[in-house]
């Protein structure tokens, strides 16, 4: 199956700071989506993304399928952004399938 | 209010005793799929089904059962639980099919499972 790395493990940030997030994949893929998850552990979509660049306020992402990687990028962090973040994969074969993660913590 | 609804939220069990754990969603997505999230891990997906009848096994499949007579309902089973089970479960619905323009994956609350 697809392999998914997410990059890095964890991010520690100043308040205001910008950040980007990786997301390398093993092979073509047909649905790219990241996912936060907030410290209550709810996931919330963020971006139906599987290629191309979309913008949604403070993110954006872009995917490069033909290089199998995704950006996460995050512009002014606030505390509120605190979570996990997941990029999540569908090949052919319907299954999808999550990164380990990212890590991030916004300090006031 | 488009939702995905799982119960329980919390439950805490002992070896060997049956249990279900509910999904059900409302907005008549075919695409309804179970995960677990474990640390370091990720989310793994378990089993998913394509529509009602149609069911697939994800990656850890082992020990879980579901069923999908309803579009709205995927319910998972767990015959014999054991402490290895212990994790945070999630159901979610998509629509299906890859013409589908915006695939976006809809996740419930969250079923926080110990098995003792």
């Amino acid at each position: 199956g697809i392999q998914v790395e997410q990059s890095p493990p964890d991010l520690i940030l100043q308040e205001g700071a910008n950040s980007t997030l990786r997301c390398n994949f093993s092979d073509s893929v047909n649905n790219l989506q990241w996912f936060h998850q907030n410290p209550w552990g709810q996931l919330i979509n963020l971006f139906y993304i599987p290629s191309g660049t979309k913008q949604n306020g403070r993110l954006s992402a872009t995917t490069v399928a033909t290089e199998r990687y995704s950006l996460l990028y995050i512009s002014s962090s606030q505390t509120t952004d605190s979570g996990v973040y997941f990029c999540a994969v569908e090949g052919w074969d319907n299954d999808m399938r999550f990164g380990a993660g990212t890590r991030l913590t916004v300090k006031p | 209010e488009a939702q995905v609804t799982q119960n329980p939220r919390y439950l805490i069990t002992v070896t060997g005793k049956k249990l279900t754990v509910t999904c059900s969603q409302n907005m008549n997505h075919e695409y309804m799929s179970w995960y677990r999230q474990d640390p370091g891990l990720g989310l793994r997906q378990i089993y998913y089904s394509m529509n009602v009848e149609v069911t697939d096994k994800g990656d850890v499949p082992e020990g879980y059962k579901v069923s999908r007579k309803e579009k709205r309902n995927f319910p998972l089973i767990l015959e014999s639980p054991s402490p290895n089970q212990t994790s945070l479960y999630f159901c979610a619905s998509r629509p299906a099919g890859r013409a589908v323009a915006k695939n976006i994956q809809y996740f419930g609350a969250g079923t926080r499972l110990s098995v003792l």
